[in-house]
């Protein structure tokens, strides 16, 4: 599995943007990037996911660069409830029916009141 | 919709003993894949069941054995426990349709081992 890289903790104003960084360097052309977040207590969820173009939901944004060595997680406004680690993931073509998610330590944002 | 359960919350058992953690998937969902967290550190990959078959396995030996029953749901069995076993330990459910599908994750069970 492509390796991913992420700082090991942030911290961001309330009601500010966050801008969460990953380097994924080895990627390969047919790798997905996918963000999880786990908030304390709680399992993973989903956060969003990418391939080359960038993306927005009702959570987030997912920034792509050109090369696709790199992407950053953008939280328009952060809350309090957005605390948590952040995962950034890299899901390539493989089996039928594999759903293998391989989590580094990810990056603990602290939200500051 | 029910998302994904797991059972029980919490357990303690002592070294050597033998335990089963359950998970109920998402409704629809076809694949189900248990994962091993340790303190401080991010979800490990155990293994994966897709249409009751096992599907993928992580670095893990053999002592850790699952199953998926025909309604999707799912166990998780680990025997002769080692203190290292204590972690939490979470299962996701998905319906496969690629690299891309998002998964469901339940709330673990922590598994305390003495």
């Amino acid at each position: 599995d492509a390796k991913t890289t992420q700082p090991n903790s942030m911290e961001s104003n309330e009601e500010e943007p966050v801008h969460l960084p990953c380097n994924h360097s080895t990627i390969s052309g047919t790798d997905y990037i996918h963000w999880y977040r786990q908030l304390p207590s709680q399992g993973p969820e989903y956060v969003i996911h990418g391939l080359t173009s960038n993306v927005n939901n009702r959570m987030a944004s997912l920034a792509i660069a050109e090369d696709r060595k790199s992407s950053t997680l953008i939280l328009h406004r952060a809350t309090l409830r957005d605390a948590a680690v952040y995962y950034c993931i890299l899901r390539g073509q493989s089996n039928f029916g594999n759903e293998k998610l391989t989590f580094g330590t990810g990056t603990r944002l602290t939200i500051i009141p | 919709e029910t998302g994904v359960t797991q059972s029980p919350t919490h357990l303690i058992k002592t070294r050597g003993q033998q335990v089963t953690l359950r998970c109920s998937s998402q409704s629809g969902h076809n694949t189900v894949s248990w994962y091993q967290q340790a303190l401080g550190q991010g979800p490990q990959f155990i293994f994966q069941y897709y249409r009751e078959e096992e599907n993928g396995r992580g670095n893990f030996p053999p002592r850790f054995s699952g199953l998926q029953f025909p309604n999707y749901s799912s166990e998780l069995n680990v025997n002769a426990l080692e203190l290292d076993d204590s972690a939490l330990y979470l299962c996701a459910s998905s319906l496969w349709l690629g690299p891309y599908n998002e998964q469901f994750f339940g709330p673990g069970t922590r598994l305390t081992v003495l």
